[in-house]
């Protein structure tokens, strides 16, 4: 099955620096990849998706990208906010295929975003 | 519309009661997944079903656990019997039968099982 490893476990930077997260998967059939937020006992929310049939997507601040070959894509936050302060998740899937719908998560990245 | 809705919030249960946490899915969508949260293994699924039939329970932890969908508005994920290291958040999520639609999670069921 996919197994998804999500770098770093942690990370501090100060307000206005880029934070960015990396990711990287082992089943070259996932086609899907997803980054939820997770604030402090909330619920997981998608922030932004990317599909393999593209290398970069953008939001605002935010912005994924993927690199098929290497099978890792990456989460980038840009003049980062103390609100950016959560934890992030990566994740994969192939949608479409047989195993549609099942996300593997990564182990979560905690953010924190200080004034 | 509401979001996935799941009841209770927060369970306490002594080791070897039954527990019982229920899921409301989003009216419309076609698959319905059984998450775990915890400290130590993150976010694993546990179980899915789609338009109400179970398609993966490969992450159901062992015979204790069990979950029905009865119908397309209302699932369920059973422990029976109960064990201190079930103690989790539990989430409920929900997605459209696009396979390029994203998942809804409810709010969560913290269980705590002393």
């Amino acid at each position: 099955g996919e197994n998804v490893e999500q770098h770093p476990s942690t990370l501090s930077v100060q307000e206005g620096d880029s934070a960015v997260i990396k990711c990287t998967y082992s089943d070259s059939a996932s086609n899907y990849f997803p980054w939820y937020k997770q604030e402090l006992g909330k619920r997981p929310q998608l922030i932004i998706d990317i599909r393999s049939n593209v290398g970069e997507k953008k939001d605002q601040r935010i912005a994924v990208t993927l690199n098929k070959t290497a099978k890792h894509f990456s989460l980038h936050i840009t003049e980062t906010q103390p609100e950016d302060s959560a934890v992030y998740f990566c994740a994969a899937s192939n949608a479409g295929g047989t195993s549609y719908g099942k996300l593997t998560f990564g182990q979560g990245t905690i953010l924190t975003v200080h004034p | 519309d509401a979001g996935v809705i799941q009841s209770p919030r927060h369970e306490v249960t002594e080791m070897g009661q039954e527990v019982t946490l229920r899921c409301k899915p989003i009216s419309g969508h076609d698959y319905l997944f059984w998450y775990r949260q915890t400290m130590m293994r993150g976010l694993e699924l546990l179980i899915y079903f789609n338009n109400n039939v179970p398609i993966d329970d490969s992450g159901m932890p062992e015979d204790r656990f069990s979950a029905k969908m009865p119908n397309a508005s209302f699932s369920t994920l059973k422990i029976q019997p109960s064990e201190p290291r079930d103690s989790a958040v539990y989430f409920c999520a929900s997605s459209l039968l696009d396979s390029l639609s994203p998942l809804h999670f409810g709010n969560g069921t913290r269980l705590t099982v002393t």
